[in-house]
């Protein structure tokens, strides 16, 4: 069973740092790209960023909201991937969600993680 | 505001037929990009309902079906199930701004 699980998440400070983690299991993580999205409290879906597999660079992708404060990292040997967020707003309180990306940025999410929620607040 | 424009509500009683729009521009769903679904049951994460504009994942009945025509695409749920009340959000792809959703429309079932 493909299954994607989130981890990390909690009570941060305004100002503060925090990583989340994503753990993969049932595919080869390697293959696939993946993204992360988050869903602020009573609020819809927003895409954070995309990271593409090896085979197309690894290279990195992300919402304007986030760019220059978050990082999405991968470790294919451990079947994790990362969401190093630094400079956190109270903004950023959201649930995080992580997601296989099976044809790229342009195409589809699936399956998504249970999510981990962010609490950025004094 | 989202980029992709879904109506914030629709209703319908058991059995009966809805549909929900999702209205892009020409810079997204108008530039030929795919719209996927996802539906969101109450204290969830987001599942994917429909992909590529109209293709079902396994496991997804036949009752749901999506399509795609211009700037739009829609989704159509038939024989409508208390089940299916959830929030149901589009998504697909923008040149400048990646990638975009719809803002969701909450299913009531009455």
């Amino acid at each position: 069973e493909v299954q994607l699980v989130e981890s990390g998440g909690g009570l941060v400070q305004p100002g503060r740092s925090l990583r989340l983690s994503c753990t993969a299991s049932g595919f080869t993580f390697g293959d696939y790209a993946m993204s992360w999205f988050r869903q602020a409290p009573g609020k819809g879906l927003e895409w954070v960023g995309f990271i593409r597999s090896k085979a197309y660079g690894g290279t990195t992708e992300y919402a304007a909201s986030v760019k220059g404060r978050f990082t999405i990292s991968r470790d294919d040997s451990k079947s994790i991937a990362y969401l190093q967020m630094n400079s956190l707003k109270t903004e950023d309180t959201a649930v995080y969600y992580c997601t296989r990306a099976p044809r790229g940025p342009k195409g589809w999410f699936d399956p998504w993680g249970q999510g981990t929620l962010v609490t950025v607040s004094s | 505001q989202s980029v992709l424009t879904q109506p914030p509500s629709v209703s319908g009683a058991p059995g009966q037929r809805v549909t929900i729009s999702c209205t892009g521009s020409s810079s997204n769903i108008g530039a030929g990009y795919d719209v996927h679904w996802y539906q969101q049951l109450p204290g969830t994460a987001p599942k994917l309902l429909i992909y590529g504009n109209s293709n079902r994942p396994s496991g997804v009945p036949d009752r749901f079906s999506g399509s795609k025509s211009g700037t739009s695409a829609s989704l159509a749920i038939t024989g409508l199930q208390a089940e299916d009340e959830a929030d149901y959000y589009c998504q697909s792809y923008d040149s400048s701004l990646n990638v975009v959703f719809g803002g969701g429309t909450k299913l009531t079932v009455l």
